[in-house]
């Protein structure tokens, strides 16, 4: 069970904006940088955003990170058909009742 | 290019093992921290194991303690997780990833099947 909790699913229509959320602890997201992954259909998971709030070379600045207490937001604007997928936040947690690094539950976006 | 490449899924009977393995290139792979993810059909992402750059410090999730032991290899530019005593539970696509800026190199995943 994770102890990251974000939506099961959001949507928009193309071009539109969506945000997806992130709650964690004061011993995860409270202490320590969020990182969010985009996962398409059938492949493997893909960095998009890390230290809460930067872009890897070659993601667009459509794509961006927050980070509030504790609580993460990504926001993904100009939606296109291409950003169908499921994306997932991912921190380090000093809990000794949580696995070293925890991920979200895990949040679908379609484009509606 | 920067690429890992997963090996050595399948299906195998409960209480069995296996040895994955994950080949590194297009970077200097003794200078990362390595991970394995895993990925149970239909579920979301689970940390499993990882390793410092030395091989030096190792974590587990309590899920696999005792029964998983992570391990590289510098000379190779590999990655190994040693899998035994596995239960259904552990069905899952596994990916092993750099830990560099967070996980930014991620395999194409191996999957795992614990089935009789």
């Amino acid at each position: 069970q994770s102890v990251l909790t974000q939506p099961p699913s959001v949507s928009a229509a193309p071009g539109q904006k969506v945000t997806i959320s992130c709650s964690g602890s004061s011993s995860n997201i409270g202490s320590n940088y969020v990182s969010w992954y985009q996962q398409l259909p059938g492949t493997a998971p893909k960095l998009l955003i890390y230290d809460n709030n930067k872009r890897p070379s070659g993601i667009p600045d459509r794509f961006s990170g927050s980070k509030s207490g504790t609580s993460a937001t990504l926001g993904i604007t100009g939606l296109q058909t291409g950003d169908e997928a499921d994306y997932y936040c991912g921190t380090w947690d000093s809990s000794l009742s949580a696995g070293l690094y925890v991920f979200g539950t895990g949040t679908k976006v379609t484009v509606l | 290019q920067v690429q890992l490449v997963e090996s050595g899924g399948g299906l195998v009977k409960p209480g069995g093992s296996l040895r994955l393995s994950c080949a590194a290139s297009g970077f200097t792979f003794s200078d990362y921290y390595m991970s394995w993810i895993r990925q149970a059909p239909g579920r979301g992402l689970e940390w499993v194991s990882y390793i410092s750059s030395s091989g030096s410090t190792i974590y587990y999730a309590d899920s696999v303690k005792g029964r998983f032991t992570i391990s590289r290899d510098n000379a190779k530019n590999s990655l190994y997780l040693q899998m035994n005593s596995l239960r259904a539970e552990d069905t899952a696509v596994y990916y092993c990833a750099r830990d560099g800026v967070a996980f930014d190199i991620w395999g194409q995943g191996t999957m795992v099947t614990v089935s009789s």
